[in-house]
């Protein structure tokens, strides 16, 4: 099994652009979501979804947008790039959204300059 | 919302010696998770803790949950350097896992 798979592994946008990062699980897990992950502050929750057809606002939301059509793929598009946007992004999966571990993807480089 | 904090932020050891990282939360936790972040890579899932005072070991790792459930602690017994890394807490909270900070843990050989 391949697990999270994101793409692409490193990004450099130009502010006002916009983009679509990739996340795709083969675990047939219902819980998804998209981190970032800026120096210092840990980990904070953009988007989530329970289920295929569901999402949901996180900690940071704004300049962000998700979708879920299908319960393997979960993409997070950037809607115009800002230089605030600059961070690793993860997408995790879990099987259910209680009590179940994590599995991360490998991430994403984004730049904006 | 639900805070979780973590200390220290930073820790230096020399290899052999010990190190220990605590997560302390607001509010009474169901559980509590342990993840480990290697650089330049992704978290990894350590270990799950969902009762009270309990105490669980992975080989050098010790991890224990507080009696009143709002904090636990990671203890790594003679650290090596493979042990590098960024350690993370995560709590279920609503319909999502928030993490602490982190600790990142440095070993010099």
């Amino acid at each position: 099994n391949a697990g999270v798979t994101q793409t692409p592994k490193f990004q450099v946008l130009k502010t006002g652009q916009s983009m679509t990062l990739q996340c795709a699980q083969d675990m047939n897990h219902e819980y998804m979501s998209w981190y970032r992950q800026d120096p210092g502050m840990g980990l904070r929750l953009i988007h989530y979804s329970v289920g295929a057809g569901i999402t949901d606002q996180g900690e940071v939301p704004n300049g962000y947008n998700v979708s879920r059509s299908t319960t393997e793929d979960f993409p997070l598009r950037l809607l115009s790039a800002a230089p605030s946007q600059t961070s690793v992004y993860f997408c995790a999966s879990s099987r259910t959204e209680v009590n179940e571990k994590l599995f991360f993807g490998s991430g994403t480089q984004l730049s904006v300059l | 919302g639900q805070q979780v904090m973590q200390i220290p932020q930073y820790q230096h050891v020399q290899e052999g010696e010990d190190f220990t990282t605590y997560c302390n939360s607001s509010t009474t936790l169901s559980n509590i998770q342990w993840y480990k972040q290697r650089p330049g890579g992704h978290p990894v899932f350590l270990i799950q803790l969902v009762k009270s005072g309990e105490v669980k070991k992975q080989k050098r790792l010790t991890f224990q949950f507080g009696e009143a459930k709002k904090n636990s602690s990671l203890h790594i017994t003679a650290t090596q350097t493979t042990d590098v890394g960024t350690y993370f807490c995560a709590v279920y909270y609503g319909q999502n896992f928030v993490f602490g900070p982190g600790t990142r843990l440095s070993v010099l050989p």
